[in-house]
């Protein structure tokens, strides 16, 4: 069975700019949620969705917003982009949101 | 709100020898319990979970951890390491709000295998 996939692998952005990422969960898992990683640290709730409603957002500004969609697949969106952002951002799924969550290989993204 | 504290940022081993990443959490109820670990350039995989029950959990690649409520520890142990071990490890701490399950992880603790 495929993991979580995401795409794509690596973004180049410059500041002001949006950006999409595209996140496809495990089969028959119905929450999806969003992290941030900087470099040398762990990774940094951004937002849950599980059958497409948010069930939690972590402390990041109204640039990062998010949806789920009937098949289960989110994108993670991020407007007026900073230098900042430059991060990778992990997806991971789950059956529930309550349950283990299995990532995704990440997005790497980088904003100059 | 909970923590996660992995006190070491470098770990240097040996190939063949014993390995232990500490973790310290902090959390008011029962704490779901989880280490992770990164290559390069790659997501997270888990490598094993407590919810509950046994204290002494078994995960995948001969690694084990042992959670221990009165010192709020849940260290991560390995007999003997391969070369292939070396990578960044994450310990987490998931804590129930609402209605979503949210881990909070530690900074990492990178594992360096000489040979």
């Amino acid at each position: 069975d495929a993991g979580v996939t995401q795409s794509p692998t690596h973004l180049i952005k410059t500041r002001g700019q949006h950006v999409t990422l595209r996140c496809s969960p495990i089969s028959g898992h119905k929450s999806v949620s969003w992290y941030q990683q900087v470099l040398g640290q762990g990774p940094q709730f951004i937002f849950q969705y599980y059958e497409k409603e948010e069930r939690g957002r972590g402390n990041f500004p109204d640039r990062f917003s998010a949806r789920q969609f009937p098949n289960y697949s989110s994108e993670l969106n991020v407007n007026a982009l900073l230098l900042g952002d430059s991060a990778l951002y992990l997806c991971a799924s789950s059956l529930t949101g309550l349950d283990t969550q299995y990532f995704g290989p990440g997005t790497r993204l980088t904003v100059l | 709100a909970q923590s996660v504290t992995q006190p070491d940022i470098h770990i240097t081993v040996s190939e063949g020898a014993s390995l232990e990443l500490r973790c310290n959490y902090s959390y008011g109820a029962t704490p779901y319990l989880f280490w992770y670990v990164q290559s390069p350039g790659q997501g997270l995989q888990l490598l094993l979970k407590y919810f509950s029950g046994d204290t002494l959990v078994q995960g995948i690649k001969g690694f084990e951890a042992e959670f221990k409520r009165s010192q709020s520890s849940f260290n991560l142990r390995k007999p003997s390491v391969h070369w292939s071990d070396a990578a960044e490890y994450f310990c987490a701490v998931g804590a129930r709000t609402g209605g979503s399950y949210i881990p909070t992880f530690g900074r990492g603790t990178s594992l360096i295998v000489h040979p």
